[in-house]
């Protein structure tokens, strides 16, 4: 276990739905990162929040989008959902102190399916 | 754009074999280098990491990787192999600047036979 929750673990939308998913960081991280994993493919970097502001986007379009609480906790947010963003989506968190030895922690996934 | 290649999909081995798991990246610039595994209904976990220094780097559970900059490598090793190491091994690449994002490969499935 790594201290690193997300809720729910398990959700069925429908094309053109929104979706919020949530993640909990390990104490004492400051910084949260966002992956989509497609079946039988690595983790893709979606974006990365350090201290609430946006540290970091891949080549994900608009309609994601995220939020990181004082808290350091987590949201990623997908409008307009499309068959394409069934996945696991994964949170991670890690202490970022600049250029540096850091290690990020994973979280179990939130396994999204859209019909 | 940086990418990692994982030659190896699926590797079958027996008990007590040496393991070898290839990596390389497309990078020019300095790189943090990871290993991460993924045991069958687990979350992803660190096996090791390179930021500096050595370039043999040893990790958990008697895993060692080295990196081999001219060959723009990372390749994973240990010596001998046992059934609790099946599982899915994901390399992955952050470029040194800015912020910690992730550049992971397609991952290798690892069955060890008993």
């Amino acid at each position: 276990e790594t201290g690193v929750t997300q809720s729910p673990t398990h959700l069925i939308k429908t094309r053109g739905q929104q979706v919020t998913l949530r993640c909990s960081s390990q104490s004492g991280h400051n910084t949260v990162s966002w992956y989509q994993q497609a079946l039988g493919q690595g983790p893709q970097f979606i974006f990365q929040y350090y201290r609430e502001e946006e540290n970091g986007r891949g080549n994900f379009p608009p309609r994601f989008s995220g939020l990181q609480f004082p808290n350091y906790s987590s949201e990623l947010n997908v409008n307009a959902l499309e068959l394409d963003d069934s996945a696991l989506y994964l949170c991670a968190s890690s202490r970022w102190a600049g250029q540096g030895n850091y290690e990020q922690y994973f979280g179990p996934g939130t396994r999204l399916t859209v019909t | 754009a940086q990418s990692v290649s994982q030659h190896n999909h699926h590797v079958i081995l027996s008990e007590a074999a040496s393991l070898e798991l290839g990596c390389n990246y497309s990078y020019g610039g300095t790189v943090n280098l990871f290993w991460y595994v993924q045991y069958p209904g687990q979350h992803l976990q660190l096996l090791l990491k390179y930021f500096s220094g050595d370039p043999l780097v040893k990790g958990i559970k008697g895993f060692e990787a080295e990196f081999i900059k001219s060959k723009f490598s990372f390749n994973l090793r240990k010596p001998s192999v046992q059934w609790s190491d099946t599982a899915e091994y994901f390399c992955a690449v952050n470029p040194n600047f800015g912020n910690e994002k992730l550049t992971f490969g397609t991952g290798t499935r690892l069955t060890i036979i008993p």
